[in-house]
């Protein structure tokens, strides 16, 4: 079963608004959580590590105060793309690290965001 | 520059057929290699995970290889099935030394199409 859950599956919003997705660790505690970014035909990309109780790391050109996270318990991380535009569509996927794990495994089934 | 390099970039084959995924890299130093299963707007799915001292892993259908000197990979799958059509990812596990968690370097993929 899945290890990964990652809420919701597609979201369609218009510009200007936001929207919070949600990626869940079913079976054990995730300390770290990563956010991906994937445009089509081309790989994942990281943007930032999500930390249990502690501020995000994001990587380079990632900007944090548009994409906020919020990783408030050890299954629960969020990501809100704030003020969304249409350059935001993409796909949004999360994986985890289980806790005492050192390399992240598992992959949610992505977030499908358009913005119109 | 750590790398991940894979070939073909696209790939189509007939059912029944088998094939050969290629994957260079240039990440130093490495803990794991693993390759991925992506369905179209879905999350990726490990099939394989090859440590340094490991040559070869299969799963099924899929065998991986894995040559640490020379810094290559391969994924074979035999008899393809229409439902092999996916994208094919080879990724590699970068240790980072602050944070405490491997860094996943990504390769563009494969996309591999099977046809009746």
């Amino acid at each position: 079963g899945a290890v990964v859950s990652q809420h919701p599956s597609w979201v369609i919003c218009k510009s200007g608004t936001s929207v919070k997705i949600e990626c869940r660790s079913l079976d054990f505690q995730a300390t770290t959580m990563f956010w991906y970014r994937q445009f089509p035909k081309q790989s994942l990309m990281l943007m930032a590590t999500s930390n249990e109780g502690s501020k995000a790391t994001y990587e380079q050109g990632v900007e944090k105060d548009k994409f906020l996270i919020n990783h408030a318990s050890l299954t629960l991380s969020t990501l809100t793309v704030t003020s969304a535009h249409p350059e935001d569509s993409s796909f949004y996927i999360c994986s985890v690290i289980q806790t005492g794990g050192s390399s992240p495994l598992h992959f949610g089934n992505g977030t499908r965001l358009t913005v119109t | 520059k750590n790398q991940v390099e894979q070939s073909p970039q696209s790939l189509i084959i007939l059912e029944g057929k088998n094939c050969t995924l290629q994957c260079n890299y240039t990440v130093s130093p490495f803990s794991n290699l693993r390759w991925y299963k992506q369905d179209t707007g879905r999350g990726p799915v490990s099939l394989t995970i090859m440590t340094f001292s490991e040559n070869t892993k299969s799963n099924g259908r899929y065998t991986a290889t894995l040559d640490a000197d020379t810094k290559q990979s391969s994924l074979h799958i035999t008899a393809s099935q229409l439902s092999d059509s996916a994208s094919y990812i080879c990724v590699v596990s970068h240790p980072m030394f602050s944070g405490g968690y491997n860094k996943l370097i990504f390769g563009a993929g494969t996309r591999l199409a099977v046809h009746p």
